[in-house]
This record gives structure tokens, sequence and C-alpha cells, in this order.
């Protein structure tokens, strides 16, 4: 798996679009770019998933630029509720290796 | 909206003592895995299991950790012979298929507390 660089923790309020940038500077040919979150006291969710350019769902938007060494997840009008650890990662997907490795990921702080 | 799911949702077991952590995962996935976390600390992974048997491990599986299929429904983590440090949350995780780039869906964990 290629190695993420992510900030510790980030403190935004509510409302407001929050982006957490993701550098994976050796990221491979073969490599997507995964978006975890996980709330306090509960499992990591998966939230989004690209290869390049832009990807959008219900809940996250993630911007991948042409030479895909770094990725930024948006996350819209946050809310309290968004307070949690975001867990970008980076993966080969023709491989079968199957686990996750988690880094520390950026807490996101939402302030009222 | 099919979910995973864990009991019981908090251990709590005396240094020694064998536990059981349970799960259901999502009824038509095919690959389940464990995870832990330490108190303030990374998710780490532990076990990957497929067609009822182990697809990989990582160095803190060692010999006390051992997981199981019984039935076509559960999953379970076998811990013996407990140690303080083996305090932290274990989460249960499936997938329809394989491959770090497929969605894991993660349970709501179990507490582990070894006194």
């Amino acid at each position: 798996l290629a190695k993420t660089t992510q900030p510790i923790s980030m403190d935004s309020y509510e409302g407001q679009e929050v982006n957490i940038t993701c550098s994976h500077n050796n990221i491979a040919t073969n490599d997507y770019i995964t978006w975890y979150q996980q709330f306090p006291s509960q499992g990591p969710r998966f939230i989004i998933q690209g290869y390049k350019t832009k990807v959008t769902n219900e809940v996250a938007s993630l911007f991948i630029p042409a030479d895909r060494k770094s990725s930024t997840l948006s996350l819209p009008r946050v809310s309290l509720s968004d307070t949690a650890v975001y867990y970008c990662l980076v993966g080969d997907i023709k491989t079968r290796d199957d686990k996750i490795i988690f880094g520390k990921g950026t807490r996101l702080h939402i302030l009222p | 909206e099919p979910e995973v799911t864990q009991t019981p949702s908090h251990q709590v077991t005396q240094m020694g003592q064998e536990v059981i952590l349970r799960c259901v995962p999502i009824s038509n996935h095919l690959y389940f895995y464990w995870y832990r976390q330490i108190l303030g600390q990374k998710v780490e992974f532990l076990v990957s299991f497929y067609n009822n048997e182990i697809s990989e491990k990582s160095e803190i599986f060692d010999d006390q950790f051992s997981v199981e299929r019984p039935d076509g429904s559960n999953f379970t983590l076998k811990i013996r012979s407990t140690k303080l440090e083996d305090s932290a949350m274990y989460f249960c995780a499936s997938s329809q298929l394989a491959g770090v780039n497929n969605e894991q869906f993660f349970g709501p964990g179990t507490r582990l507390t070894v006194l």
C-alpha cells in the first residue's frame, strides 16, 4: 500500500465546507484512493473511493488532480455530527491483499 | 440497510480467562475480518477469513487468538488466556469481494476490558 500523509487534526465550524487533503506521492498506476470515516466509539465506515478527477456521492466529494499524488476529501456544510476521524487509504485494486492498513487519520472537530 | 452486528457490546474479564467475541456478518458477504483498536490508537488488522480458512493474519494474531465460523451466520474471535494488553475495541468487518479497495462493512465493536 502506498504511504499516505494527512493532517493529524482540523477544526471547523458548523455550516462550513471542510477539505481534508491527503498526500500519496508514491501512488502506483493500479492504486485507488479510498476514504473511511470513524465516529467516536464506532467502527470505520466507507465514505468514498476514486481513481482520478472528481467523484461525488451523497456524503462527500473526492478531488484527485491529474498527477494523483494527492487527493482532497470535501465535506459540504458540515454539522456537529461530522466530528470524526477520517482515514485516507491508497491500494492496488488488482491485488488480493484484503487487509486495510489504517493510519492515524485526520481528527476533524466541528464547533458550533 | 444490512449491517454487521457484534455481541456483546462490552465484555469485562479477568486476566487469564478466555473470551469469545461474536459477529454476524452481512448475509451475502464472503470475506470476514477482525480488527482491534486500543484506546487512543490506530485501528489494527488482526485476521481475514474466507472459505472457512484464514486468508491472512497479522503479527498480533498469535497462538492466543483463533477464529471460527461455526455455522452459516456467526463469525467468532476467541482469545485464550487474556492479557491486560488485550483490552481494546474489537471490530468485525465483512465484504462481498476481496481486496482492500472493496468496501468493508464494520460492526459497532466489542469493548474488551481485561482486569
